[in-house]
């Protein structure tokens, strides 16, 4: 079957300091992969995606490479700002139908 | 363009009831999914519609059903209300097919069932 397993949170993070949230899917077929994020008080917004191996997505210094061989999809940023405080979702669309699934979310705190 | 829209942002109701919750897609986006957000399960998907029809279903018991209409817009009903119906429920809207689908989340309607 399908599933997305990310890391449990919460996270704190000084400014500026590194961020890795580790995501791995069990995935049938060609999966495309998402990260989702979502800001207190709204719905999620699609951060970056990957459709393929090796792909990388990128979005506001967010990066997530898409690693068929360690089936992961870990998600990065350089320096973190403590306007990325929110709750960060991984995700993936087996390509069969239109089904999403999704990781239970990780709550990322920026502090200053 | 607009983005997807649901309607109402907060209810409130008590057990035993039943509610009523919409959601207006993108523009020509054709595919519905629903979903409940609480904090202890996270995203939980409840199912989706493509062209009036239910194309998918989630693990969810027969008190929660939807619908779609012809302009795509979607309804959703939950009937019996439980304390454990309590959530975030989000609408997302996408094109609808292929793999690269991107889905399009609404804001959400928070139910609180006393």
């Amino acid at each position: 079957g399908n599933s997305v397993t990310q890391m449990e949170g919460p996270v704190t993070l000084s400014e500026e300091a590194f961020l890795t949230i580790n995501c791995t899917y069990t995935a049938t077929g060609y999966p495309s992969l998402f990260w989702y994020v979502q800001y207190p008080g709204e719905g999620l917004q699609l951060l970056l995606k990957a459709t393929k191996a090796d792909d990388k997505g990128s979005n506001k210094g967010f990066e997530a490479t898409y690693r068929k061989e360690t089936t992961s999809f870990h998600l990065e940023k350089g320096s973190v700002q403590v306007s990325d405080s929110a709750v960060y979702f991984c995700a993936l669309n087996s390509g069969t139908g239109n089904q999403f699934y999704f990781g239970t979310g990780t709550s990322l705190t920026v502090i200053p | 363009k607009a983005g997807v829209t649901q309607t109402p942002r907060y209810l409130i109701k008590t057990r035993g009831q039943q509610v009523t919750l919409s959601c207006s897609p993108i523009s020509g986006h054709r595919s519905v999914s629903w979903y409940q957000q609480t904090p202890g399960q996270g995203l939980q998907f409840l199912f989706e519609y493509f062209s009036e029809t239910q194309r998918n279903k989630g693990n969810f018991p027969g008190r929660f059903s939807g619908r779609q209409f012809s302009n795509s817009r979607s309804e959703m009903n939950v009937s019996t209300l439980e304390l454990g119906d309590s959530a975030l429920y989000l609408c997302a809207s996408s094109l609808g097919q292929g793999g690269e689908n991107i889905q399009y989340f609404g804001a959400g309607t928070r139910l609180s069932v006393l």
